[in-house]
């Protein structure tokens, strides 16, 4: 399989605690994304990298979230002290661009669903 | 600043009908680029169709097309022959840098 590849894909955790999620992007893509999506509501962007640099960050993540590519290869994203309201699915996607735009096709992991009790 | 509207909750069709889906992108910037992308119940977001602000010809893809009205900040998607397989949540997204989404149309494909 070489698609983008999410770990875990569930993931259920007491309030306050630390979560970690993996991505591995398609080996050749040089830009990964982060989205977090909730039920009704599509995508929320968080943050994506060209390479192992953080080029853009939403200004509506807290700063409990932290997102790092060493090496420009798989990603993670850790959120500190979780809360109820971080309960979504986060999604990653890999592609292979330049230029300032997102102009290219975005290729989607499956998601890791995170619940937080 | 830019923000993606789609204003239908929910949709259906007939299959082998044809739907529209609506989608607004509002921007202050000249270059940017549109997508349409569909997400199964299975979650994985797929690329339908892609159109680049600076293009006058509308894109399109097999059963797949889009209406740009660039003036309008319109950008509808056409699917023609509708099939079952058609039936999704689909997001309309615009990038001016990053890529963001609205919040989608549920699509329902009646046999």
């Amino acid at each position: 399989d070489t698609g983008v590849s999410q770990n875990p894909r569930h993931k259920i955790t007491k309030r306050g605690q630390n979560v970690t999620f993996r991505c591995d992007p398609i080996s050749e893509h040089n830009r990964l994304y982060w989205y977090r999506q909730t039920l009704g509501q599509g995508p929320e962007f968080l943050t994506y990298f060209q390479n192992e640099a953080q080029l853009e960050k939403s200004r509506l993540l807290s700063d409990r979230f932290s997102a790092e590519r060493p090496k420009g290869s798989f990603s993670t994203l850790e959120i500190q002290r979780t809360e109820q309201g971080d309960s979504a699915m986060y999604l990653c996607a890999s592609s292979f661009g330049g230029g300032r735009n997102t102009n290219e096709k975005l290729f989607f992991g499956s998601g890791t669903q995170l619940s937080v009790l | 600043a830019q923000t993606v509207t789609q204003s239908q909750p929910e949709m259906s069709v007939q299959e082998a009908e044809t739907v529209t889906l609506s989608c607004t992108y509002d921007t202050s910037e000249s270059d940017y680029y549109l997508f349409w992308y569909k997400q199964p119940p299975s979650r994985q977001m797929i690329l339908v169709i892609r159109q680049e602000a600076y293009k006058q010809q509308n894109a399109t893809e097999n059963r797949f097309s889009v209406n740009f009205q660039k003036a309008a900040k319109s950008f509808s998607l056409k699917i023609s022959d509708s099939q079952l397989g058609d039936a999704a949540m689909y997001f309309c997204g615009g990038s001016q840098g990053n890529l963001i989404f609205g919040k989608g149309t549920k699509l329902s494909v009646k046999p």
